[in-house]
């Protein structure tokens, strides 16, 4: 079983409607979350950092955890082409063989339709 | 401006030839780590380095070495690529283990093709 699991896609999207995007993980003693976004043949770039129960809101952008049952996931609203990458789920495990090491999920690819 | 600097953007070379690939941090960041991005894989970690002189393996360690001489700098080094290296390297670092809330800052990344 992978660390960090996602749907591989692709998410097709209308534009202007909200693009749901999915992740869960393995590690039940996990502690920090985030969201990256990478456009094909880029670098990941930081969108959203969640670290409690609950949704965080930035922007267009929502992220939310369950830690019970070992589930993030990222809202984006009002689909932008712009909005067509690759999201990454990342995790920092909290077991002594984890701690501090960022763990990816292989990304799930949105597109976004006109 | 802060960035982490990988050096080249893309390389293609032959079995066996050492090669270095070079990364360096301007914003005094402790941890800088290595990831090889595989389609369908993800990234996946080949070395970090928590300060200076201080190493560790990551999930996919073989056939890489790497060196924390300064802070700014942590290069990785191919001895003998084979043709199963080909891949796209990404340099990170961030401020602290554990990423913290700004998570981590990658490079431009590196693509590396072995014939």
């Amino acid at each position: 079983q992978k660390e960090v699991e996602q749907n591989s896609g692709p998410l097709s999207v209308p534009e202007g409607a909200i693009a749901s995007l999915n992740c869960t993980y393995s590690d039940r003693g996990s502690q920090s979350f985030f969201w990256y976004r990478q456009y094909s043949g880029k670098s990941p770039e930081l969108i959203m950092s969640i670290y409690s129960n609950g949704d965080k809101e930035d922007g267009r952008f929502t992220a939310q955890l369950n830690k019970a049952s070992q589930y993030v996931s990222l809202l984006i609203r009002d689909s932008q082409p712009s909005d067509s990458a690759t999201y990454l789920c990342a995790v920092i495990g909290g077991t002594t063989d984890s701690w501090g090491k960022l763990q990816f999920g292989a990304g799930t690819q949105v597109v976004v339709t006109p | 401006e802060a960035q982490v600097t990988q050096n080249p953007r893309y390389l293609i070379t032959v079995t066996g030839k050492k090669l270095t690939v070079t990364c360096s941090q301007n914003m005094n960041h402790e941890y800088m780590s290595w990831y090889r991005q595989d389609p369908g894989l993800g990234l996946r970690q080949i070395y970090y380095s928590m300060n200076v002189e201080v190493t560790d393996k990551g999930d996919v360690p073989e056939g890489y070495k790497v060196s924390r001489k300064e802070k700014r700098n942590f290069p990785l080094i191919l001895e003998s690529p084979s043709p199963n290296q080909t891949s796209l390297y990404f340099c990170a670092s961030s401020l602290v283990q554990g990423a913290g809330k700004n998570g981590y800052t990658f490079g431009s990344g590196t693509r590396l093709t072995v014939v």
